[in-house]
């Protein structure tokens, strides 16, 4: 069985442009979570989707950051327009039911912001 | 505030040493999970400790669960080279949501 896959594992982008994450989680798995991690500082969590409806998306920073799920398959996490602050690794995760089952985490994306 | 906290931060230790990670936290939570990282690699799950009193263990590694004290346990029995990662306790306690509050993370680095 396939674990979650994110792409790309790496971006370098500048100040004011756009990048878009990508995560494919586990199949079969209607919970998606996205997390991120800032340099030096705790994971956080940012959204979670069930199929494809948002159910918590308390952890996003602010509007410059859209996520969405069509078809409750894959996920896309887009950063419009880039800050630097916004650097960081961005972990998503899913799970199938909403279980004591745990969260299968893919390798993330580094995200650095020049 | 809800706060994860770990104890220590970073810990280098040599092989067949005996160490102890801790992770208390902040506020009511009958759920919490280890998570081990190696670097530029995903988060493996370690153990999910569902009530107090839960003890787990998988080789070298024992997690234990006392949720009146709101601490965790994470002991390494004789290390070895190959537990040398960050490893990450979390609470869930929104009612098992998926919603995790992790801690800082701690860097283990076993020394031959």
């Amino acid at each position: 069985e396939a674990g979650v896959t994110q792409f790309p594992s790496h971006s370098v982008i500048e100040k004011g442009q756009t990048v878009t994450l990508r995560c494919d989680p586990i199949s079969g798995h209607d919970n998606l979570y996205w997390y991120r991690r800032v340099m030096g500082k705790e994971i956080k969590f940012l959204l979670h989707f069930v199929k494809e409806s948002k159910q918590d998306e308390s952890g996003m920073p602010n509007n410059r950051f859209l996520a969405e799920r069509t078809g409750g398959t894959y996920s896309t996490l887009k950063v419009q327009p880039a800050e630097l602050e916004d650097s960081g690794v961005y972990f998503c995760a899913s799970r199938r039911t909403a279980t004591n089952e745990k969260l299968f985490f893919g390798s993330g994306t580094q995200l650095s912001v020049l | 505030e809800l706060k994860v906290e770990q104890n220590p931060l970073f810990l280098s230790m040599q092989e067949g040493k005996n160490y102890t990670i801790y992770c208390n936290y902040s506020t009511t939570s009958d759920r919490l999970y280890w998570y081990r990282q190696d670097p530029g690699k995903s988060l493996e799950s370690l153990f999910v400790l569902l009530s107090n009193g839960a003890v787990k263990q998988e080789g070298r590694l024992m997690a234990s669960l006392d949720t009146k004290a709101r601490l965790s346990t994470l002991h390494i029995t004789a290390a070895v080279h190959d537990l040398s990662a960050t490893y990450f306790c979390a609470v869930d306690i929104f009612g098992n949501t998926g919603k995790l509050i992790f801690g800082q993370g701690t860097t283990l680095q076993v020394k031959p």
